[in-house]
């Protein structure tokens, strides 16, 4: 039972351009998002984080949406740089603590 | 320490044998968890320790895995008779009480030949 979801296994973006990652859920409990990024042969690393009474954190180039009554949250990078490019998970929890990764989308940002 | 340490890196082993990995998380950090990701996958939740409470083993995939966490610091995951299936990176996180953020090792990458 995957609960939260994460539909691209990849994404390729065009430097300087938008890149929008996305993340669905299907527990009405989780109250707490996050995106985490991780580079090969790290561990993840916290990015961004919405508690579900906003629907909108930003963050520098980093703003994450949520939109709870779809279930449905984004994250958007802009501009993109190269040194963006990385694997994206995008988390959540709900109460015990206990975060419920997606499988990760790789965006490679190119020159 | 300044960061979560893990230990081995890196450990390749044969189908059968037993392996444990080490995790050292951040001093005063009284929530631990252990993750998994293998190849292609997102990160699996294995077990989470707070504190002085009973651990949360709920994503342990067979009795093969355990883990102990020792004074309340370092932890130690130990998988039996170990499977092909098992290769993965086995990661560690800490936090502190309540917190959402966890910080994350390097991760051990294990190798069941």
């Amino acid at each position: 039972d995957q609960q939260v979801k994460q539909n691209s296994p990849s994404l390729s973006v065009q430097e300087g351009r938008i890149s929008i990652l996305n993340c669905d859920y299907t527990n009405s409990m989780f109250d707490y998002f996050l995106w985490y990024k991780k580079y090969p042969a790290e561990g993840p690393t916290f990015l961004i984080s919405i508690s579900s009474i906003k629907d909108k954190n930003e963050d520098g180039r980093f703003t994450v949406f949520l939109n709870k009554s779809a279930k449905h949250l984004s994250l958007h990078i802009v501009p993109s740089q190269p040194g963006d490019s990385a694997v994206y998970f995008c988390a959540a929890s709900g109460g015990a603590q206990k975060l419920v990764f997606g499988q990760g989308t790789r965006l490679t940002i190119n020159p | 320490g300044a960061g979560v340490s893990q230990s081995p890196s890196n450990k390749v082993t044969e189908k059968g044998k037993d392996v444990e990995l080490r995790c050292d998380p951040i001093s005063g950090h009284t929530a631990l968890y252990w993750y998994r990701q293998s190849l292609g996958q997102g990160l699996e939740f294995l077990i989470y320790f707070q504190g002085n409470s009973a651990p949360d083993k709920s994503g342990l995939p067979s009795d093969r895995f355990s883990a102990e966490r020792t004074g309340g610091s370092v932890s130690t995951l130990t998988i039996q008779r170990t499977q092909q299936e098992d290769s993965a990176v086995y990661l560690c996180a800490s936090s502190t009480y309540g917190a959402n953020v966890l910080t994350f090792g390097a991760g051990s990458r294990l190798t069941v030949l």
